[in-house]
């Protein structure tokens, strides 16, 4: 079964770190890039941050730029999204997504449950 | 940057059919797209990958209600035979900026 499953969620309080991880199971994780994605309360989907399959290209928003790093290990088909400096803004659902290419960005076709994040004093 | 925009929403009748509307900004239009479904309380679910010449790819399982189509600037998803749990938000996606995606911000449909 193809299937992502995203962890590492919790409350925070502004200004700390947490990482969050996704595991990927029922097909070839190294031949395709993933991206992180986020739904905040009252909000639409918004593209976090993506890296290509050999972590050779890494992009990120705007929004969360400096602050959160993407990255990846083949070897135990997963992803992973370190977030430092969190701010009550960056309080959202987190999804991990599979694009349907391995370099450049493209449509994504699997999508994890996701994983929530809230970010309060 | 691309830009898509999308109607904050839409509204059809049981049984009906419903065509949702991405619209690609200035200089965009031969971009694909795609649409992807969230229900109350899931995680978002693709439907399918509509290139610039209409042509498209469903994701795995979807049923054949789900259309789509495409003219100029504008991508379409239908919906025909419409039911209750079709009910949710719908969002397109492009690409085209190296990794970078685009999401645009999304419709929410109701189906009476």
């Amino acid at each position: 079964e193809v299937q992502l499953v995203e962890s590492g969620g919790g409350l925070v309080q502004p200004g700390r770190s947490l990482r969050l991880s996704c595991v990927a199971s029922g097909f070839t994780f190294d031949d395709y890039a993933m991206h992180w994605v986020r739904r905040g309360p009252g909000k639409g989907l918004e593209w976090v941050s993506g890296i290509s399959w050999n972590s050779g290209t890494k992009g990120y928003a705007e929004s969360v730029k400096g602050r959160f790093t993407i990255s990846r290990d083949n070897a135990k088909t997963s992803l992973y999204l370190e977030m430092n400096n969190l701010r009550t803004d960056d309080t959202a659902f987190y999804y991990c997504a599979k694009d349907m290419v391995g370099y450049n960005g493209d449509a994504f076709d699997i999508w994890g449950q996701g994983t929530v994040v809230t970010v309060s004093p | 940057q691309v830009v898509l925009t999308q109607s904050p929403s839409a509204s059809a009748s049981l049984g009906a059919s419903v065509k949702l509307t991405c619209t690609l900004s200035s200089g965009h239009s031969s971009n694909g797209i795609a649409w992807h479904q969230q229900q109350p309380d899931k995680g978002p679910r693709f439907l399918m990958k509509i290139n610039g010449d209409g042509s498209h790819i469903k994701g795995d399982g979807i049923p054949d209600r789900f259309s789509g189509s495409s003219y100029g600037a504008e991508r379409y998803l239908i919906i025909s035979g419409l039911q209750s749990d079709d009910e949710g938000d719908y969002y397109c996606q492009t690409w085209g900026r190296g990794i970078h995606v685009v999401f645009g911000g999304g419709t929410k449909l109701t189906v009476l």
